[in-house]
């Protein structure tokens, strides 16, 4: 069990132009998706949760209009950095919680973005 | 105030030698939990052991323990004869409070960058 898709696992993309990265729960669901971003030789750093259904929160610093994140459904939530910039290079990891308590705890593969 | 220390920024190892990471912590709640992963160069996270924090007895899988001294706030991470793909960034982390919600997600420190010498 706890099986995470996340893609892409890596992607460059132009400034200006925006990237979608899907976090998939392959065979769970996950009422819960955090997002960290994690910048070169630092550590991950929460961005955003997210709850099925509801609007995501943001921590303080993180553009909630710039990464938009959607939680649809209780397999798929997406992470889309709008009008990418190169201080937004960075690797991006979802973690999606089952319901297990502190065995809960997955993480997707990770998204490394470049923007040129 | 930095939740999660880890005060080696890199460590060298010998070959089937032991290692320790050293973690400390910071919270004022009862409840909480404490990690570490492993995270190799293509970046996923590789979980490794938890330490909840009433949990009695260190944890142990295969060969990490986890030496959880509760009064000093210390997690420190053993791994035991060491491999070379043992090479990689680790970190600790803690969930602290309640789990779920935007309180429930792990806090993690700077990580150890370990390197396994042949």
């Amino acid at each position: 069990g706890a099986v995470v898709s996340q893609h892409p696992s890596r992607v460059i993309c132009k400034s200006g132009t925006s990237v979608k990265i899907e976090c998939r729960s392959l065979d769970f669901q996950a009422t819960t998706m955090f997002w960290y971003r994690q910048f070169p030789k630092q550590s991950l750093m929460l961005m955003a949760t997210s709850n099925e259904g509801s609007k995501a929160t943001y921590e303080q610093g993180v553009e909630k209009d710039k990464f938009l994140i959607n939680h649809a459904s209780l397999t798929l939530s997406t992470l889309t950095v709008t009008s990418a910039h190169p201080e937004d290079s960075s690797f991006y990891i979802c973690s999606p919680i089952m319901g297990r308590g502190d065995y809960g705890y997955t993480f997707g593969s990770g998204t490394r973005l470049t923007v040129v | 105030a930095q939740k999660i220390t880890q005060t080696q920024p890199g460590m060298f190892v010998q070959e089937k030698e032991a290692v320790t990471l050293d973690c400390t912590y910071d919270t004022s709640d009862p409840s909480y939990g404490l990690f570490w992963y492993k995270q190799p160069s293509s970046g996923e996270m590789i979980f490794l052991i938890y330490q909840g924090s009433y949990d009695q007895q260190n944890a142990t899988e295969g060969r990490y323990s986890l030496n959880f001294q509760k009064a000093r706030k210390s997690a420190n991470l053993v791994i035991s004869a060491s491999q070379l793909g043992d090479s990689a960034m680790y970190f600790c982390a803690m969930r602290e409070g309640p789990y779920g919600g935007s309180q429930g997600n792990l806090i993690f420190g700077k990580g150890t960058k370990l390197s396994v010498k042949p």
